[in-house]
């Protein structure tokens, strides 16, 4: 399975600032997927990423707040804009190789002040 | 869309007894239903994974089972080590549909 590395592993950032987390995957794959976890709870999908196209949002996310990069096979940015408290979570990324078998990253855990 | 439950959301067990975890779904579409195990400061980990035309699947210590009828799967973990203490999340996806819809999670703790 493909091996996700992601950064920043955390950050504690001021409200109203902005956050880009990185995700670099170790062999090209078509779909990523960028979820959150908040306190406590389950995963949540925010949006699937294809490379060459724009990233499907999930409801209750938007582009605005949650814009997303992929400019190759292999990398995907997400950013969180604007950040209020509420924003502090989990951020996963996580890829899909072959049919199945989805593999994700170890996460960045976000804290907004 | 789909909906995943998923049962119980706290579980203890003595060290060696067996877990069981068990999770049903409402999209009859969905045909692949993975369980992962997140450690604390960790992303979520593969575990072992099960195919809508595949019954039952083992792999060491942890099975999985489905019943495709009732919608429902379940994970077992035999013989169970302070090292299986982490929370387990049960999910499910489908063709044409190639998001994971996840569980809300189950605390394991094993009691030494």
């Amino acid at each position: 399975s493909a091996v996700i590395s992601q950064k920043p592993s955390r950050d504690i950032c001021q409200r109203g600032t902005s956050l880009t987390i990185q995700c670099q995957v170790d062999s090209q794959v078509t779909m990523m997927f960028w979820y959150r976890q908040q306190p406590g709870q389950s995963l949540t999908l925010i949006a699937t990423a294809n490379q060459g196209s724009e990233a499907t949002y999930e409801s209750g996310f938007v582009i605005d707040k949650f814009p997303i990069s992929r400019p190759n096979l292999t990398f995907s940015t997400l950013t969180v804009s604007n950040m209020s408290p509420e924003d502090s979570s989990i951020y996963l990324c996580s890829s899909r190789t072959g049919n199945y078998g989805y593999t994700f990253g170890s996460g960045t855990r976000l804290t907004v002040v | 869309g789909e909906n995943v439950e998923q049962h119980p959301s706290t579980l203890s067990v003595q060290e060696g007894d067996s877990a069981v975890i068990k999770c049903t779904y409402s999209d009859s579409a969905s045909n692949y239903f993975p369980w992962y195990k997140q450690e604390l400061g960790k992303g979520p980990q593969l575990i072992i994974d099960i195919r809508s035309n595949v019954g039952e699947k083992k792999d060491q210590r942890i099975a999985v089972t489905l019943n495709k009828t009732a919608k429902h799967f379940s994970l077992h973990i035999t013989e169970t080590q302070p090292e299986d203490s982490a929370v387990y999340f049960c999910a499910a996806s489908g063709f044409g549909n190639e998001k994971l819809t996840f569980g809300t999670g189950t605390r394991l703790t094993i009691i030494p």
